[in-house]
């Protein structure tokens, strides 16, 4: 099952410029976009979201873009900080479905 | 800030036993849900649960597999007979009433090691 894919298994970034995390999907039923931040041994933290009416969805440091036609989205946080080091997952659901399909995350490392 | 619980944290239990890992979604939240992910894979969709009854399940999610919400405030995912292949990380999730998608909160997890 690859309707969601995370073509970037990793990603190492300074501290203070722009980070940006890659996230493809193959199934254009999609109409729903997450984003949520992991630590070891901790649960997905919800980031971000977007719905498939908008192209562009942004809160403090983080903004997330849409392009339906590419069907790709992308996180951009800016600017990064030591404690966004974590995996990044993107998910993907279908308006009155109840599941979330996952990516398989990137690792983001921001280096001091 | 309300969250998701999940106990345990770890649970280790031999191939053929039954385990039952438990949440406590939070508080006002009405869907619920369970996802697992195996050592290495992605995260996976198990279940949801709304209004007392299964709404979605996976393929993955067979008889072996039950869910329960005994009170107001739990909700359990049973295994009826643990196999090698079930050890994974296990997140319980839930969701506010709302729109027909919106964001799932999770829990930190229940590891199950089955030796």
């Amino acid at each position: 099952d690859q309707q969601v894919k995370q073509n970037s298994p990793s990603l190492s970034v300074q501290e203070g410029r722009i980070s940006i995390l890659n996230c493809d999907y193959t199934n254009s039923m999609f109409d729903y976009f997450l984003w949520y931040k992991k630590y070891p041994a901790e649960g997905p933290t919800f980031l971000i979201s977007i719905s498939s009416i908008k192209d562009k969805n942004e809160d403090g440091r983080f903004t997330v873009f849409l392009n339906k036609s590419a069907k790709h989205l992308s996180l951009h946080i800016v600017p990064s900080q030591p404690g966004d080091s974590a995996v990044y997952f993107c998910a993907a659901s279908v308006q009155g479905a109840q599941k979330l399909v996952f990516g398989q995350g990137t690792r983001l490392t921001i280096n001091p | 800030e309300p969250e998701v619980t999940q106990t345990p944290s770890h649970q280790v239990t031999q191939m053929g036993q039954e385990v039952i890992l438990r949440c406590v979604p939070i508080s006002n939240h009405l869907y619920f849900y369970w996802y697992r992910q195996i050592l290495g894979q992605k995260v996976e969709f198990l279940v949801s649960f709304y209004n007392n009854e299964i709404s979605e399940k996976s393929e993955i999610f067979d008889d072996q597999f039950s869910v329960e919400r005994p009170d107001g405030s739990n909700f359990t995912l049973k295994i009826r007979s643990t196999k090698l292949e079930d050890s994974a990380m296990y997140f319980c999730a839930s969701r506010n009433r709302g729109p027909l998608w919106g964001e799932q909160y999770f829990g930190p997890g229940t590891r199950l090691t089955v030796t």
